[in-house]
């Protein structure tokens, strides 16, 4: 069965520092991984998708790579802002009809 | 492109009561989700539907369960004497099925049940 383990459960860190989210998963046999942003009381908005054939993928201040031989993704946010305050949970697709299987967040606060 | 819709958006019920969700995906996605999500805690896989065909039952979907995607577009969640344990939020995702590992789900804003 995929357990899908992120670390930390919660960050607080100052505006402008760089920063980095963990992921990692016991089924190195996934489709793809996905990061996701949920704000308090909302659904989520896809960040980044990386294929498993792929190492890394990168959207304006976020880049994400995929290391799938031992499990693990990373979540890079540079330069951070307020605006970024919000739960960002990973998710990998075992090809199982596509299900999604979720870790349980990483809680990020940024402050002025 | 309207986005995946969800409604209501709350719902509060008394144990015991029926309730039911309903959830418009993008309109060209041809697969759709359901997910529950428990505070602190990431969502869980309920069910999925291509077209109108349910093809996986997760079985945390219990007997009281069951969910419905009668044309290929919208789909319902009902929940039949609701116990204070399914409190939670239910999100609905849509997908275009593209292959080899290129699928992007696509939230609703979610459902929030809150059992009495």
């Amino acid at each position: 069965k995929q357990e899908v383990t992120q670390i930390p459960a919660a960050l607080s860190v100052p505006e402008g520092e760089n920063l980095v989210l963990n992921c990692s998963f016991t089924d190195s046999a996934i489709y793809n991984l996905q990061w996701f942003r949920q704000d308090p009381g909302k659904g989520l908005t896809s960040l980044l998708l990386i294929q498993s054939s792929q190492r890394e993928q990168t959207s304006g201040r976020l880049n994400a790579s995929l290391d799938k031989s031992s499990g693990r993704s990373t979540l890079y946010i540079a330069a951070s802002q307020p605006g970024d305050s919000a739960t960002y949970l990973c998710a990998v697709d075992t090809g199982t009809a596509s299900k999604l299987t979720f870790g349980t967040g990483t809680r990020l606060q940024v402050t002025l | 492109d309207t986005g995946v819709s969800q409604d209501p958006r709350h719902k509060i019920t008394k144990r015991g009561q029926n309730v039911t969700f309903r959830c418009d995906p993008i309109s060209e996605h041809n697969r759709l989700y359901w997910y529950r999500q428990t505070l602190g805690q990431g969502p869980e896989f309920l069910t999925y539907f291509q077209n109108e065909a349910q093809l996986e039952k997760s079985r945390l979907l219990s007997d009281r369960f069951s969910a419905e995607r009668p044309k290929g577009s919208f789909s319902t969640l009902e929940i039949q004497r609701t116990e204070q344990g399914d409190s939670a939020m239910y999100l609905c995702a849509s997908s275009s099925g593209l292959a080899g590992g290129k699928e992007t789900q696509y939230f609703g804003p979610g459902t929030r049940l809150l059992v009495l």
